[in-house]
């Protein structure tokens, strides 16, 4: 079984502050994968970034930063000098490839990020 | 460009009418998927098409079928919805692969509601 859980429901900031979004997961393959996702209101899902259980390295995309750390299972994404746009809910997410080839993605309960003006 | 289309982006449907949502893709993915969405929750995979093969999760309603007559279209039919079933309903597609990763490409959702 899978399991995703981020802990923090809402979290509001002031604009320009950095913002940490805590992800912790369970499963018991040894392959599979890890995702963040940004849901803003209009409701589609956007990609963010997709880690596997191979690669620890810690990756920075502009003012988006994820720290994968296997040893305490959780895959942790910082936000520096947040701003506006950046009001969404952000899904963890975590998938393992099924023996018939597709996957199964299974969805931590969202993160709702407001960073205040 | 290549895209996973869902339309409508807003349906309203009366308690007990049957309703139908579409999906259709442009990257010839053999994989389907439809997920629901409900307020403030994770969105929770229903089922998903590999070709024609329908892989139904245990927990999805009866109430929920779904059609795929092509590569290109899936359908997601709501025979008698209840309130409980108002959300926003997230169509995927990915590539099978035998190893490694597919990634799964989502549209924009239908956001249901049910009067």
């Amino acid at each position: 079984a899978q399991k995703v859980t981020q802990a923090q429901t809402e979290i509001s900031v002031v604009e320009k502050e950095d913002v940490t979004l805590d992800c912790v997961y369970e499963t018991r393959d040894t392959t599979y994968y890890l995702f963040w996702y940004k849901q803003p209101p209009s409701g589609e899902l956007v990609f963010l970034i997709r880690r596997n259980s191979f690669d620890e390295q810690n990756e920075i995309s502009g003012r988006y930063s994820w720290n994968f750390q296997k040893s305490t299972s959780s895959f942790n994404f910082t936000i520096t000098a947040s701003q506006v746009v950046d009001s969404a809910v952000y899904f963890c997410a975590l998938s393992a490839t099924f023996s018939g080839g597709y996957q199964k993605v299974t969805f931590g309960t969202g993160t709702k990020l407001q960073v205040i003006p | 460009d290549a895209m996973v289309i869902q339309n409508p982006r807003y349906q309203v449907t009366q308690f007990g009418k049957p309703v139908t949502l579409s999906c259709s893709q442009t990257l010839n993915h053999n994989v389907m998927y439809w997920y629901q969405q409900k307020s403030s929750q994770a969105p929770k995979l229903l089922f998903h098409y590999y070709d024609k093969d329908f892989n139904n999760e245990a927990d999805t309603p009866d109430n929920f079928q779904s059609r795929r007559p092509n590569t290109s279209f899936c359908f997601l039919d709501i025979r008698s919805p209840g309130l409980g079933d108002a959300a926003m309903y997230l169509c995927a597609t990915s590539r099978k692969k035998t190893s490694g990763y597919n990634e799964q490409f989502f549209g924009p959702g239908t956001r249901l509601t049910v009067l």
